[in-house]
């Protein structure tokens, strides 16, 4: 099955600055991959998603690349601000006879006034 | 996130009682689906159900746990016989239609489930 790697499992960044998240996926037949922000106590929301036939995505300050040969993709935030403190999944779906999406371990993003 | 409606938001339950988590998903989502999250750690998947019918159920233990998705009304996933180590944060998803890989996967705002 697919397996997600994701990296780093914390991550501190002074407000204003980038932060990149890593992950990267198993099966080479994945071709859909969204990105979760989770904020304590709540449920899991979806902030940006990209599909294999594009290699990169942006939604304002927030945006998503695919490296479908290194079967590698990233989240990059700029500009950012203490309300992007949360913790962020990336997930990787494998066609088939139902959608299995799969998810990394979570990226703890604090971001520091 | 908003569409996906669960209950109880909070669950404390005695070790050895039974414990009932509620699922609605977003209108017009036939598809449902159970991720467990132990504190500070990812979403594991448990099982996937379309309605009346559970379509894979690899990620649920063998015993104690089970789902079902009726044909009216919320998918309920049942634990029973609660132990300490079932104390975690229950979430439900859903999607529209089956084989479309890339259907965006909504979550609920999850059931955390305390066993003391």
């Amino acid at each position: 099955g697919e397996n997600v790697e994701q990296h780093p499992s914390t991550l501190s960044v002074q407000e204003g600055d980038s932060a990149v998240i890593k992950c990267t996926y198993s099966d080479s037949a994945s071709n859909y991959f969204p990105w979760y922000k989770q904020e304590l106590g709540k449920g899991p929301q979806l902030i940006i998603d990209i599909r294999s036939n594009v290699g990169e995505k942006k939604d304002q300050r927030i945006a998503v690349t695919l490296n479908k040969t290194a079967k590698h993709f990233s989240l990059h935030i700029t500009e950012t601000q203490p309300e992007d403190s949360a913790v962020y999944f990336c997930a990787a779906s494998t066609p088939g006879g139902y959608q299995k999406v799969t998810f990394g371990t979570g990226t703890k993003l604090q971001v520091i006034p | 996130n908003a569409g996906v409606m669960q209950n109880p938001r909070h669950l404390v339950r005695r070790r050895g009682q039974e414990a009932r988590l509620r699922c609605s998903p977003m209108k017009g989502h036939s598809h449902v689906y159970w991720y467990r999250q132990l504190p500070e750690e990812g979403l594991k998947f448990m099982v996937y159900l379309q309605k009346e019918n559970i379509i894979d159920e690899s990620g649920m233990p063998k015993e104690r746990f089970s789902a079902e998705f009726p044909k009216e009304g919320p998918s309920i996933l049942r634990i029973q016989q609660v132990v300490r180590g079932d104390s975690a944060a229950y979430f439900c998803a859903s999607s529209t239609d089956r084989g479309k890989s890339g259907n965006t996967i909504y979550f609920g705002e999850g059931s955390w489930l305390t066993v003391v």
